[in-house]
């Protein structure tokens, strides 16, 4: 079992569409969780953080779930220029980031 | 946010010869880096944890002598691939950490391709 799970899709949706993205992790002494955003042939840059509580940035909003091992990112009013590969990456206190296979989103005209 | 330069950003070589790809955190002391690789529509796979002034540690399955990483001071990072080789060709990235942080800045990338 992969410790970081993700749907890699692809999610073809229109603009102004709502989508969401699902990840699992399998440690569960994970400690930190973060969406990243890869563009091709680029650098992962991140995305948010992800908290208990729920966090929203804009039209972003990630929760996590830590009694079921589960991780979402929302995105509400797509853009174009949304369209990239999502990574769900979990990490414990040193530094070492595992991440997923990535989820990705096309958003059409 | 912290800035991390990696270079070269795109090498090209020829199979058996070595490649060296440097790693720089440019406004903070990286006690610690991470080499990734990523395949073509692949996540990013975690190679070595590198600490400065003690031996990198490696993932399962990674070949220390063929992947050599040296941190010899708290802004540099450097990995040689050695004996390159065309299945070696990928997308390497490094990211730093400084001690107890845990969100990451990743440098831009090397694309290699080994002819």
């Amino acid at each position: 079992r992969k410790e970081v799970e993700q749907d890699p899709g692809p999610f073809n949706v229109p603009e102004g569409a709502t989508v969401a993205f699902n990840c699992t992790y399998s440690n569960s002494a994970s400690q930190s969780f973060f969406w990243y955003r890869q563009d091709c042939r680029k650098e992962p840059k991140l995305l948010m953080s992800v908290y208990s509580s729920g966090n929203e940035d804009g039209r972003f909003t990630a929760q996590l779930n830590r009694a079921s091992q589960y991780i979402s990112l929302l995105i509400r009013d797509s853009k174009l220029s949304d369209s990239a590969t999502y990574l769900c990456v979990v990490s414990g206190n040193t530094g070492k980031l595992i991440f997923g296979q990535g989820t990705t989103l096309q958003v059409k005209p | 946010g912290a800035v991390v330069s990696q270079h070269p950003s795109r090498v090209i070589c020829k199979s058996g010869t070595s490649v060296k790809i440097e790693c720089r955190s440019l406004d903070f002391q990286a006690t610690t880096m991470f080499w990734y690789r990523q395949f073509p529509k692949k996540s990013l796979m975690l190679m070595a944890t590198s600490n400065e002034g003690s031996k990198a540690t490696y993932e399962q399955g990674v070949e220390k002598d063929k992947f050599l990483i040296n941190h010899a001071s708290l802004t540099l990072s450097t990995l040689t691939v050695t004996s390159a080789h065309p299945e070696d060709s990928s997308f390497y990235i490094c990211s730093a950490a400084t001690q107890g942080y845990v969100e990451a800045f990743f440098g831009q990338g090397t694309r290699l391709t080994v002819v």
